[in-house]
């Protein structure tokens, strides 16, 4: 099992909560994603990072944001929960460089939010 | 914009036979990679098989292999031997190298394999 993990792995929330969905990492990864899953789609990329202070967004628009002050994690926000929110959020993390190994992505067993 | 399509949304085998999973994809780039990666229930999300382009040779790990066929743009995954474990869903992505550095996933729609005993 890969060393990254998120919190929580359920959420249940009433709309115009805010939230915050946490994802670590133990292995010193400087890259790392969130994808937005829904339940028989593609994943989509909406935010990433490349290091500390490095954050940009994907190619899906999301209304969340992101931080990383520190390499091992990086927490994703949702100011006001709406129904529209409610996905399954995955968390990825890979190496920095050039060749193939470092293609390889470690994902996080994800969250599933349902904004109420 | 790179796409990938997965044209199987389900498909079944039974234990100890083999399976044969489609992707295709669509690109204008010679260099990239492309990936299996396998969600089983509950799980999390693991790489099953990676092929670099620019490498003729078909990827092989263990009882899973592709089959690249560049020209095509068709890059599909066989499973030898199928194990109940292998009950997942199949992710097909494609990834361009950018700037140097290594870049994001795109994803097909996925393939839910099940294995019945």
């Amino acid at each position: 099992e890969a060393d990254i993990y998120q919190t929580p792995r359920y959420l249940v929330i009433g709309t115009g909560k805010k939230i915050t969905l946490e994802c670590s990492q133990t292995m010193g990864h400087d890259k790392m994603y969130w994808y937005q899953q829904d339940p028989g789609m593609e994943l989509h990329l909406i935010h990433y990072s490349y290091g500390v202070n490095s954050t940009e967004k994907g190619d899906l628009s999301s209304e969340s944001t992101v931080s990383r002050i520190r390499t091992e994690h990086f927490p994703l926000t949702l100011e006001s929960a709406r129904p529209s929110h409610t996905s399954q959020y995955l968390c990825a993390s890979s190496e920095r460089g050039r060749t193939a190994k470092n293609t390889e992505a470690f994902f996080g067993q994800g969250t599933r939010l349902t904004v109420v | 914009a790179q796409t990938v399509t997965q044209s199987q949304p389900e498909m079944s085998v039974q234990e100890a036979e083999t399976v044969t999973l489609s992707c295709t994809y669509d690109t204008s780039e010679s260099n990239y990679y492309l990936f299996w990666y396998k969600q089983p229930p509950s799980r999390q999300m693991i790489l099953v098989i990676r092929q670099e382009a620019y490498k003729q040779q078909n990827a092989t790990e263990n009882r899973f292999s592709v089959n690249f066929q560049k020209a095509a743009k068709s890059f599909s995954l066989k499973i030898s031997d199928s194990q109940l474990g292998d009950t997942a869903m199949y992710f097909c992505a494609f990834m361009k190298p950018r700037g140097g550095s290594n870049y994001k996933l795109t994803f097909g729609k996925g393939t839910l394999l099940t294995v019945n005993p």
